[in-house]
């Protein structure tokens, strides 16, 4: 069975600093993918990156990057230059690799407040 | 291209009631699927269907039957909802090919259960 932990509740970071979201995932199953998604106070899950196991390089996608360590099974979100529209939920979540399921399991999140 | 729609948006129930969510997608995905979410967690997954004309139960499927009337349309039924299936309701759909399969979420479903 797969399980993603998310270990820091909650987070404050001051307004253009960066800051690291952790998410540690344990699978027997050498092909998988990691997602993050952001959870603004509207509710509404949004895609912010995605990395996938045998990927050689670490995913960016503009202020997001994706610090993938295969070996310690962690796939920390960094955010660079924070915004205040930073402030939200984050969830890691991994895909199942079976074919015809590929559904996500969620970690518990990390409530990010970004400071003026 | 809307996307993957959910109506209705809030709906409180009484206990032992029933209803339908519903949930439709535009982007021609094979892949649906129905989570739910707890106050201060993740999503769980409820039931998904690969493909049309099929489901199949998730991690939490007890209290549930889904429908997945043709490819667009992926529904969730409660027969008598409890006040343990309070909580906000997503369905996504992905179409199972590509490099990612990433998933598009619907808006929710706030539901309470008095």
């Amino acid at each position: 069975a797969q399980k993603i932990t998310q270990t820091q509740p909650g987070m404050f970071v001051q307004e253009k600093e960066a800051v690291t979201l952790d998410c540690t995932y344990d699978t027997s199953d050498q092909s998988y993918g990691l997602f993050w998604y952001k959870q603004p106070s509207s509710g509404e899950m949004i895609f912010l990156i995605y990395q996938g196991s045998y990927d050689e390089q670490n995913a960016t996608e503009g202020r997001y990057s994706l610090n993938f360590q295969k070996a310690r099974k962690s796939a920390n979100l960094v955010i660079s230059a924070s915004q205040l529209g930073d402030s939200a939920m984050y969830f890691c979540a991994m895909r199942e690799p079976r074919a015809g399921r590929r559904a996500l399991t969620f970690g518990s999140g990390t409530r990010l407040q970004v400071q003026p | 291209n809307a996307g993957v729609t959910q109506t209705p948006k809030f709906q409180v129930l009484k206990t032992g009631q029933s209803m339908t969510l519903q949930c439709a997608q535009d982007m021609n995905h094979n892949s649906m699927y129905w989570y739910r979410q707890d106050p201060g967690m993740g999503l769980r997954l409820i039931y998904y269907s690969a493909s049309e004309g099929t489901t199949d139960k998730g991690e939490v499927p007890n209290g549930y039957n889904v429908s997945r009337l043709n490819k667009r349309e992926f529904s969730l039924r409660l027969e008598s909802a409890a006040p343990s299936q309070t909580s906000v309701y997503f369905c996504a759909s992905s179409d199972g090919t590509g490099k990612t399969y990433e998933q598009y979420f619907g808006p929710g479903t706030r539901l309470t259960v008095t």
